[in-house]
């Protein structure tokens, strides 16, 4: 079936240093992509989002790339530092379907001291 | 602003019991929330859509009689476990989706059934 999925489970950065973590959807129906970063015993807080008729968007520190023609979505952080270390979840919806999200397994950023 | 509350945060009951889960937008109104449930070490999965004013949609395989919800006001849904079992026992999360269809998440209920 549809999925959204993620290349790298775990990922370990230096503090400074940026991140780059990747999620790979198969919805070609999918336009509405969110990155959320969930810490451990919480509920995913929203970082970023991009609609399908964007490339690029940006936030403070945080940059969110999509590629639909090889529907490949990325999340960059600048600067990482320590409070970045969590779970970071890419979702999916297509708005021309139900607005429920697709999540994708996750990927661990470990910011190392 | 965009804050969106659960209550209890954690809660432990007895087999065969019962345990009803509130979702709130506290600042925003909300006639669509969800509801996801995730494992230890896992992604989070949709369990059923909750409209003010009627029936909830659930997903395949999630049994309506077993997770009763309602979504009585446009800043409340509820999520009753019937007859909980070990099995159960899982981290259950909401979600409300505002006006620019941004869906905010809860701080998640700690479901453990002993």
């Amino acid at each position: 079936g549809e999925s959204v999925g993620l290349h790298l489970p775990t990922l370990s950065v230096q503090e400074g240093d940026n991140s780059i973590i990747n999620c790979a959807y198969s919805n070609s129906a999918s336009d509405y992509f969110i990155w959320y970063k969930q810490e451990s015993g919480k509920g995913p807080q929203f970082i970023i989002d991009i609609r399908s008729n964007m490339d690029k968007r940006q936030g403070q520190r945080v940059t969110v790339l999509l590629n639909k023609t090889v529907k490949h979505l990325s999340l960059q952080i600048a600067a990482t530092q320590p409070g970045d270390s969590a779970v970071y979840f890419c979702a999916e919806s297509s708005n021309t379907g139900r607005r429920a999200l697709t999540f994708g397994s996750g990927t661990r950023l470990q910011v190392q001291p | 602003g965009a804050v969106v509350s659960q209550h209890p945060s954690w809660v432990i009951c007895k087999s065969g019991t019962s345990v009803k889960i509130e979702c709130r937008s506290l600042d925003f109104q909300a006639t669509t929330m969800f509801w996801y449930r995730q494992f230890p070490k896992q992604s989070l999965m949709l369990m059923a859509t909750s409209n003010e004013g009627s029936k909830a949609t659930y997903e395949q395989g999630v049994e309506k009689d077993k997770f009763l919800i309602n979504h009585a006001s446009l800043t409340l849904s509820t999520l009753t476990v019937t007859s909980a079992h070990p099995e159960d026992s899982s981290f259950y999360i909401c979600s409300a989706e505002s006006s620019t269809d941004t869906q905010y998440f809860g701080p998640g209920t700690r479901l453990t059934v002993l």
